[in-house]
């Protein structure tokens, strides 16, 4: 069965730090790979997606997201992170013949002014 | 696009009864899916439809739940016999197929609690 891990539960940092939150999936197929993002009181937002072609994959707001297929892994970075980042992030998978996804447990951000 | 909506956007119910909610899907999306997110984890997938069609169903969607789309629009979840482990957010999304795998795009969601 298809599963997506994110390791890091809770990440706080200071603002102008560097991010980057990991995530590695489970499926030996073609995937699709999203972040998604949920600030304080709003609903899911997408923050980037990757479906094929160049492994590295710019969203919005300055995140990215690297495709290491060999690692199983999508980690979101940030060079650089605003009080405006707090939120909660999650991984997603899609893999197979489905168009479900298949999520993390979620990072919850604190970016610390 | 005016967004996926969802209502009620909170609902509180005694165990035994029976809840409704709906999604109103971002126009023109012929895709479909409701989600379950519990404290603490990612939301995990229910239902999809493709225009009026069921065409997926989780295993977490017991018998004592129901969804439909009529109408290739709107949906209906429906929770029959509520038990305080229905307690959770619902969250639904749309999607516009384009021949390939689609962005989903999310509501608010409807918070149940079960007393």
């Amino acid at each position: 069965a298809q599963s997506v891990s994110q390791h890091n539960h809770h990440v706080i940092l200071s603002e102008a730090a560097s991010l980057e939150l990991g995530c590695n999936y489970s499926y030996g197929g073609t995937v699709n790979l999203f972040w998604y993002v949920q600030y304080p009181g709003q609903h899911l937002q997408l923050l980037l997606k990757y479906f094929s072609g160049d492994p590295l994959v710019k969203g919005i707001k300055g995140f990215e997201a690297e495709f290491i297929k060999s690692k199983f892994s999508f980690n979101l970075r940030k060079p650089s992170v605003q009080w405006s980042d707090t939120a909660e992030y999650f991984c997603a998978v899609i893999g197979g013949a489905t168009n479900k996804l298949i999520f993390g447990t979620g990072t919850l951000l604190a970016v610390q002014p | 696009d005016t967004g996926v909506s969802q209502d009620p956007r909170h609902k509180i119910t005694k165990r035994g009864q029976n809840v409704t909610f709906r999604c109103d899907p971002i126009s023109e999306h012929n895709r479909l899916y409701w989600y379950r997110q519990t404290l603490g984890q990612g939301p995990e997938f229910l239902t999809y439809f493709q225009n009026e069609a069921q065409l997926e169903k989780s295993r977490l969607l017991s018998d004592r739940f129901s969804a439909e789309r009529p109408k290739g629009s709107f949906s209906t979840l429906e929770i029959q016999r509520t038990e305080q482990g229905d307690s959770a957010m619902y969250l639904c999304a749309s999607s516009a197929d384009r021949g390939g795998t689609d962005t989903q795009y999310f509501g608010p969601g409807t918070r149940l609690t079960v007393l």
